[in-house]
């Protein structure tokens, strides 16, 4: 079966552009988590939506949005990109919630310039 | 506060030789914990839960409430164990988990 997948792979974007990035989760599973994966901070939660609903943000501002569709696809918006959100962007999906264990996605390196 | 540590960066021992990966949590509910995976240009897996108690790739991990650990342990390290370890705490009320900072495992030939 299809894992997790994301696009783009890759993205340069210029200072105070926005991007969106996209999940495809594993069918059958209903809950998509998104992670920043920096060197310095590690992985750091961003949200979580099941069934289309976000049940948690992380601490990041505003300009870090997400939502999730009807056949559980999610998508992540960042607006306003500033350096400081050069990162890897996981996505992560799993049966129900995190206990589940999550199956992730290769990621989005979005590298801001 | 909910937290995972993971003391070390890295570890490096040499084939054939037991191998430990420390992981010490702080939560003031149950505990769900986990270790994840990530080889060299792969994606980041999940290796075992500790609500499995199950071996994989001959790692096992135990859970000690009372010292507050989960540690990872093989005891014969093979060169395909070299990676990145993580160790995360799952949070049922947050629907998400706390993550380590890793640990990179080298295995020496």
């Amino acid at each position: 079966k299809a894992g997790v997948t994301q696009t783009p792979r890759y993205l340069i974007k210029t200072r105070g552009q926005q991007v969106t990035l996209s999940c495809s989760p594993i069918s059958g599973h209903r809950s998509v988590s998104w992670y920043q994966q920096t060197p310095g901070q590690g992985l750091q939660f961003l949200f979580e939506y099941f069934s289309e609903t976000q049940r948690n943000k992380g601490n990041f501002p505003g300009r870090f949005s997400g939502r999730q569709f009807s056949n559980s696809r999610s998508e992540m918006n960042v607006s306003t990109l500033e350096l400081g959100d050069s990162a890897l962007y996981l996505c992560a999906s799993s049966l129900a919630q995190a206990s589940y264990g999550y199956t992730f996605g290769s990621g989005t390196r979005l590298t801001v310039v | 506060a909910q937290r995972v540590t993971q003391p070390e960066k890295l570890l490096s021992v040499f084939k054939g030789a037991p191998v430990e990966l420390k992981c010490n949590y702080s939560y003031s509910g149950s505990p769900e914990l986990f270790w994840y995976v990530q080889y060299s240009r792969q994606r980041l897996q999940l290796l075992l839960r500790h609500i499995s108690r199950e071996s994989i790739k001959g790692f096992t991990a135990d859970l000690n409430k009372g010292e507050t650990s989960f540690h990872l342990k093989k005891p014969f390290a093979q060169e395909e164990d070299s990676a990145m370890y993580y160790c995360a705490l799952s949070v049922r009320s947050n629907y998400q988990l706390i993550w380590g900072a890793g640990t990179k495992l080298i295995i020496k030939p």
